[in-house]
């Protein structure tokens, strides 16, 4: 199974911020990598796939970027409704894997 | 636009049987495209891929849990459901249903909290 590697596991930021969460996977991913965001009691949502495309009706200030083993998401700008955990997803190989997740909080 | 929700009993004896629907509306589980997935989310853990299915008929499950694991289409009722066997406490989680387009997920369904205990 490719190992997915999330850092930080928790990060503190303040609104107007910009958050780097980084993502490394044991294998090459080949961009076949998506990111997620989840709030409490809710599902995911998609933001970006193929590492760096913004899933439709996901603000522009989420970005992805990476090739090979890492990659990351950038929050530009951080607005009071982004305070959520982020996980990435390595899609390249079955079983498909997801990081242990980012807890993006308020400082 | 494709809307997933699933349903079940939300608490199971050890070493039964863990049974699953995901109803699609705004879409066909007949139609290609789209990999009919579960995933589950332990409580206060991350994210695990059970397997998919395509409208086919074709799977693929986690080999961490292949050996207990179905994933079924119903047609008739535009459903795809999970079956997991000989659950045991570490089978506790919510149980995600989600359209992969191929490989990422979206959309989800709101998830159920299933409980294995006696």
């Amino acid at each position: 199974d490719i190992r997915v590697t999330q850092s930080p596991s928790s990060v503190s930021a303040s609104v107007g911020d910009n958050v780097t969460i980084s993502c490394r996977a044991s294998q090459g991913l080949s961009s076949w990598s998506a990111w997620y965001q989840q709030k409490p009691g809710k599902p995911p949502k998609l933001l970006i796939y193929a590492a760096s495309s913004l899933q439709t009706g996901v603000p522009s200030r989420f970005s992805g970027s990476g090739s090979g083993t890492t990659y990351t998401l950038t929050i530009s700008s951080l607005q009071p409704e982004d305070f959520a955990t982020y996980y990435c997803q390595q899609a390249n190989s079955f079983p498909l894997t997801f990081g242990g997740g980012t807890r993006v909080e308020m400082k | 636009q494709v809307q997933l929700q699933e349903s079940g009993p939300g608490l199971v004896k050890p070493s039964q049987t863990l049974s699953l629907s995901c109803t699609v509306s705004g879409g066909s589980v007949s139609s290609g495209g789209y990999y009919w997935t579960w995933i589950r989310q332990r409580p206060g853990q991350g994210l695990e891929w059970i397997g998919h299915i395509y409208f086919t008929g074709s799977t693929s499950y986690n080999p961490s849990l292949k050996s207990r694991v179905t994933i079924s289409v119903d047609t008739s009722k535009n459903q795809f459901s999970l079956t997991l066997s000989s659950v045991t406490a570490a089978d506790t989680a919510v149980y995600f249903c989600a359209s992969g387009i191929p490989r990422w997920f979206d959309p989800w369904g709101q998830g159920t909290l299933v409980t294995v205990s006696s």
